[in-house]
């Protein structure tokens, strides 16, 4: 089945620096990744998809990029704010598995000010 | 508001006294599942729903039960639980769907401990 390894597992950047966190999925056939970000004491919620039809998607501050090739993809946050401090989940759905989500092991991001 | 709903946010229970977790979505889903994440593993999941009285085994579905037999509710079962399910359980809604995939909804967690 499909497996998911994020990296890195901690990730401290002072505020107003980029932060970059990678996945590798191990099935060729998922074609759905989400980004999930966990606030302390919450569930997760998404901050940005990508289909393996596109190669990167932008929204404001944040974007992923995707390697179908290479089976990765990352999710960069430009100008990170304190606010941005939270533990992040990527995931990848195999497509024959419908909704199914397999969720990489988080990435705890530290913004210091 | 739209939401996922689990009750208790919190529990604390000993061996084999069996247990529910209650989940409930307002968003008229048809997709519903539960995930447990411990430290180091992420989120796993236990079973999940395509639809009413429509199961399915996730990854780790041992010791768990579940029922779908409203659209709204999907509670998860813990006949006897032991030691190693203390975790933190989330539930999650989305619109469904097998080969068009959807943000997925959480609910807030409920956190369990087993002595």
């Amino acid at each position: 089945g499909e497996n998911v390894e994020q990296h890195p597992s901690t990730l401290s950047v002072q505020e107003g620096d980029s932060a970059v966190i990678k996945c590798t999925y191990s099935d060729s056939a998922s074609n759905y990744f989400p980004w999930y970000k966990q606030e302390l004491g919450k569930g997760p919620q998404l901050i940005i998809d990508i289909r393996s039809n596109v190669g990167e998607k932008k929204d404001q501050r944040i974007a992923v990029t995707l390697n179908k090739t290479a089976k990765h993809f990352s999710l960069h946050i430009t100008e990170t704010q304190p606010e941005d401090s939270a533990v992040y989940f990527c995931a990848a759905s195999p497509v024959q598995y419908g909704n199914k989500l397999v969720f990489g092991a988080g990435t705890i991001l530290r913004v210091k000010s | 508001e739209a939401q996922v709903t689990q009750n208790p946010r919190y529990l604390i229970t000993v061996t084999g006294k069996k247990l529910t977790v209650t989940c409930s979505q307002n968003m008229n889903h048809e997709y519903m599942s539960w995930y447990r994440q411990d430290p180091g593993l992420g989120l796993r999941q236990i079973y999940y729903s395509m639809n009413v009285e429509v199961t399915d085994k996730g990854d780790v579905p041992e010791g768990y039960k579940v029922s779908r037999k409203e659209k709204r509710n999907f509670p998860l079962i813990l006949e006897s639980p032991s030691p190693n399910q203390t975790s933190l359980y989330f539930c999650a809604s989305g619109w469904g769907g097998t080969l068009i995939l959807n943000e997925q909804f959480f609910g807030p967690g409920t956190r369990l401990t087993v002595l």
